[in-house]
């Protein structure tokens, strides 16, 4: 069964570096996947689409401070130079043949 | 300018039924898959369901499926979710989401504000 995994919560100080994990479940290491991020009382922005072999490709206007990389099962989104407004929620998503599925979000706190 | 605005939420009695719309502007409606995505309060998102560009093959999460139906009226720019048999676990935010990539499976690059369904006696 195609799940994601996400940490609840991960927090970094303003203008550090944090890496957060998405983890694909067991027999789906090859899936694809994409990054939203929905800041507080808003919609969710997307981010980037990550392949497994780490290229990925972002969305319009997405800073050069957001990046992707992969390795096995694991996605990961990496932000630096953290800025107030990073403080967000963060989803990873994956699909199959007509189905979409969200892994449960990392609320990432900038301290 | 894209704009994506959803209305139709409200308060429903359990079993009870709404449509929800999507009425969309600034881009060719016809020309994208469109989806619903939902999130219950202080919760995640979790998708729900999405649709094709000329809306002939709908596909649902299995939470819903056999339940909600989801279509679009092209000429109209606007996208439907008729909601049956809802229970309490369906009380969410609904945001519909226009896809930007060809598949129709990732780039949710436009969102609507959303609409608030309620379900509960």
């Amino acid at each position: 069964q195609l799940v994601l995994t996400q940490s609840p919560s991960a927090s970094a100080s303003l203008g550090a570096s944090v890496k957060l994990t998405c983890t694909l479940s067991s027999g789906h290491s090859s899936y694809a996947i994409a990054w939203h991020q929905q800041q507080p009382e808003q919609g969710p922005r997307y981010l980037m689409k990550l392949n497994s072999d780490g290229s990925h490709s972002k969305g319009d206007g997405i800073p050069d401070r957001f990046s992707g990389s992969s390795s096995g099962a694991e996605r990961y989104l990496t932000i630096s130079s953290l800025q107030s407004d990073d403080e967000a929620d963060y989803y990873c998503q994956t699909w199959g043949t007509g189905t979409v599925l969200f892994g449960g979000g990392t609320k990432l706190t900038v301290l | 300018e894209v704009q994506l605005v959803e209305s139709g939420g409200g308060l429903v009695q359990p079993g009870g039924s709404l449509r929800l719309s999507c009425t969309v502007s600034g881009f060719p409606f016809s020309g994208y898959w469109m989806h619903w995505v939902r999130q219950a309060p202080g919760k995640g998102l979790v998708w729900v369901s999405r649709i094709n560009e000329d809306g002939s093959s709908p596909t649902y999460a299995d939470s819903v499926k056999g339940r909600f139906t989801l279509s679009r009226d092209n000429a109209k720019n606007t996208l439907y979710l008729q909601m049956n048999s809802l229970r309490a676990e369906d009380t969410a935010v609904y945001y519909c989401a226009r896809v930007g990539d060809r598949s129709g499976y990732y780039k949710f690059d436009f969102w609507g504000q959303g609409t608030l369904v309620t379900v509960s006696s």
